[in-house]
């Protein structure tokens, strides 16, 4: 069990550039999570699958924003037309399942945007 | 919609001693489950130790344990015989029941912890 992964670890980019992250969660895990975390806040719900079934996401998924997890495994996040406001550090977690005992979330180290 | 407040931006404790971090929340729901995550420098967020809304007993893992207050609606972290490894931003976070509730986790604003040598 190698944890949560994410890649790239720190990606800058110009203003109105498309980026994509990746997130491979804890290999037998079926729940997926991506929140966004800004300097000096707590990390903010984006959205989550499970298994390749996209359950819920935040109004602050904007349509520049779109998310996917096509085998059930990995899960991509891309951003479109990136802007400055989108710099912050994007961080993914995994869950087993949503039973009492098994909701602990697991996160990666996360990607951190910069968008100049 | 619940929210999580976290009132100290920073703390800091000596080494060794005991260290009382903050946390409030409000929720209309009767169960729930609270956390607290640890974020070290550069390091990925860890959970501390969680909490059941529906157990009375306080949760307790080694030198961390918890003070629940339901009524109150609030959840301290208490760290003893505080280490330099304890220093990190600490993250209060709120889930809803695992029945038709919402998977996500409601964080707070965060406080970051200092442990003086």
């Amino acid at each position: 069990d190698t944890g949560v992964s994410q890649n790239p670890r720190h990606k800058i980019t110009k203003r109105g550039q498309n980026v994509t992250f990746r997130c491979d969660p804890i290999s037998e895990h079926n729940r997926l999570y991506w929140y966004r975390q800004t300097l000096g806040q707590g990390p903010e719900f984006l959205t989550y699958f499970q298994n390749e079934a996209q359950l819920e996401k935040s109004r602050l998924l904007s349509d520049r924003f779109s998310a996917e997890r096509p085998k059930g495994s990995f899960s991509t996040l891309e951003i479109q037309r990136t802007e400055q406001g989108d710099s912050a550090m994007y961080l993914c977690a995994s869950s087993s399942n949503s039973r009492d005992r098994d909701i602990e979330q697991y996160f990666g180290p996360g990607t951190r945007l910069t968008v100049t | 919609a619940q929210t999580v407040t976290q009132s100290q931006p920073e703390m800091s404790v000596q080494e060794a001693e005991t260290v009382t971090l903050s946390c409030t929340y409000d929720t209309s729901e009767s169960d729930y489950y609270l956390f607290w995550y640890k974020q070290p420098p550069s390091r990925q967020m860890i959970l501390v130790i969680r909490q059941e809304a529906y157990k009375q007993q306080n949760a307790t893992e080694n030198r961390f344990s918890v003070n629940f207050q339901k009524a109150a609606k609030s959840f301290s972290l208490k760290i003893s015989d505080s280490q330099l490894g304890d220093a990190a931003m600490y993250f209060c976070a709120y889930r809803s029941p695992t029945q038709g509730g919402s998977e996500k986790l409601v964080f707070g604003k965060g406080t970051k912890l200092t442990v003086n040598p």
